[in-house]
Formats: structure tokens, C-alpha cells, sequence
């Protein structure tokens, strides 16, 4: 199993949109509508922001959103705050019950 | 609110056996369609899935570690453990614990997660 593959990083000004891919195999994300994102500030804990590929938790705001198409999960940030900036995880049922997680994208707000 | 603090050394000489707990607090591992799980991030590197171990003692371990993973549940002090032996450097990572929300086909994601404990392996 080799790790979903993630843009190293990502960047854009405050109040734009940005867009992170996470592209797998079709024995993981494009087997299953289980893609689930997570935000993780320096030092920190990573923090569950979408499930199943497009459901938010309560209390995330809703200028984050995900997809999926084939292969490729995306999750979008749309109106780019300071507080965005940060390391984003992807991460997908693979089968055979094992979890996989993406390379990481860190995110910068210039 | 679900609470998860792991425990344990913070160094572990190489060759010997690495060995956490995680304490769960406002919730029962016992309870419902909860996977209990083991993620690691080696020190500026991405997160490792380890492994996960269901209430009625079901275990699920990454291909890349099975063979030196053991994961385990106690009920009764309502906490989980890792073990992981024959360590070298590269296991070196902060460790953290989670629950993972999993139905076969409709749910898979880590809902909850302790703060991370950082483990060296150094002699």
C-alpha cells in the first residue's frame, strides 16, 4: 500500500478559494465514498473536517467542502483565512480493513 | 464529549518492545460501531495508519507493521494499548490514539483523537 498522493503544499491570499487533491487507486478511493479530511496546526492533533467524502462535522465551518471524482478526493477552502493556514490529510478506506492516508499538502495564506 | 489521552515511556532503546495505552474518557470501547486506533507521524513526516482493534478483540494491522504490531483492549479500565517490538529509529513518531467511526460501506472516518505522545527510539 503506498501512501494517497497529495500536493506537498498549497497557497493563496486571504478570501480566496484553494483546492487540495488526493489521488488513490480504484482499490481505495475509487472503491468506496469513505474519504475523509483532516487539519493538523504545528504541534497539534489532527482534527477530522469532512467524511465521507462531502459531510461535514458539526461545529467545522462550511467554507470547507470535499469531492470526489474517480480516483481524485478534492476538498476545497473557500474564503482563505490566517486560521486555514495549516497540514492537510486525506484518508480512505483501502479494503481488506486498513486505512491509508495521503502524503500531506501544507497549506500557506499569503 | 469523547476524551483520549495516550500514555507511556518516551524513549525506547532499539530492539526492545514499544508499549502505550490509551485512556478513553466520556465514552465506552465497548460502545457501538467504534474502532479503536493506533496512527503514528514521524517527526516532520506525514501520518501512518498502525492498526485498530474492535471491542470483541477484532484486529485490523497495516500490512508494513503486522508482523511487530499487537493492539489490545481492556474493558474493564476502559482503555486500549499498542505494542510494538523490535523497534529502530525509524519508528521514532508521535503516537497518537483515535476512534474511528466504521460501517463496512458507509462510514470510515477518525472522529476523535488523543494529543499525541512522542516516543524516541535511542539507545
Amino acid at each position: 500500500q503506498s501512501a494517497l498522493t497529495q500536493p506537498a503544499s498549497v497557497s493563496g491570499s486571504p478570501g480566496q478559494s484553494i483546492t487540495i487533491s488526493c489521488t488513490g487507486t480504484s482499490s481505495d478511493v475509487g472503491s468506496y465514498n469513505l474519504v475523509s479530511w483532516y487539519q493538523q496546526h504545528p504541534g497539534k492533533a489532527p482534527k477530522l473536517m469532512i467524511y465521507e467524502v462531502s459531510k461535514r462535522p458539526s461545529g467545522v465551518s462550511n467554507r470547507f467542502s470535499g469531492s470526489k471524482s474517480g480516483n481524485r478526493a478534492s476538498l476545497t477552502i473557500s474564503g482563505l483565512q490566517a486560521e486555514d493556514e495549516a497540514d492537510y490529510y486525506c484518508c480512505s478506506y483501502a479494503g481488506s480493513s486498513t486505512s491509508l492516508f495521503g502524503t500531506g499538502t501544507k497549506v500557506t495564506v499569503l | 464529549q469523547v476524551q483520549l489521552q495516550e500514555s507511556g515511556p518516551g524513549l525506547v532503546k532499539p530492539s526492545e518492545t514499544l508499549s502505550l495505552t490509551c485512556t478513553v474518557s466520556g465514552g465506552s470501547v465497548s460502545s457501538g460501531s467504534y474502532y479503536w486506533s493506533w496512527i503514528r507521524q514521524p517527526p516532520g513526516k506525514g501520518l501512518e495508519w498502525i492498526g485498530n482493534m474492535y471491542h470483541s478483540g477484532s484486529t485490523n494491522y497495516a500490512p508494513s507493521l503486522k508482523s511487530r504490531v499487537t493492539i489490545s483492549v481492556d474493558t474493564s479500565k476502559n482503555h486500549f494499548s499498542l505494542r510494538l517490538s523490535s523497534v529502530t529509529a525509524a519508528d521514532t513518531a508521535v503516537y497518537y490514539c483515535a476512534r474511528l467511526s466504521w460501517e463496512y460501506s458507509s462510514s470510515h472516518h477518525f472522529d476523535y483523537w488523543g494529543q499525541g505522545t512522542l516516543v524516541t527510539v535511542s539507545s
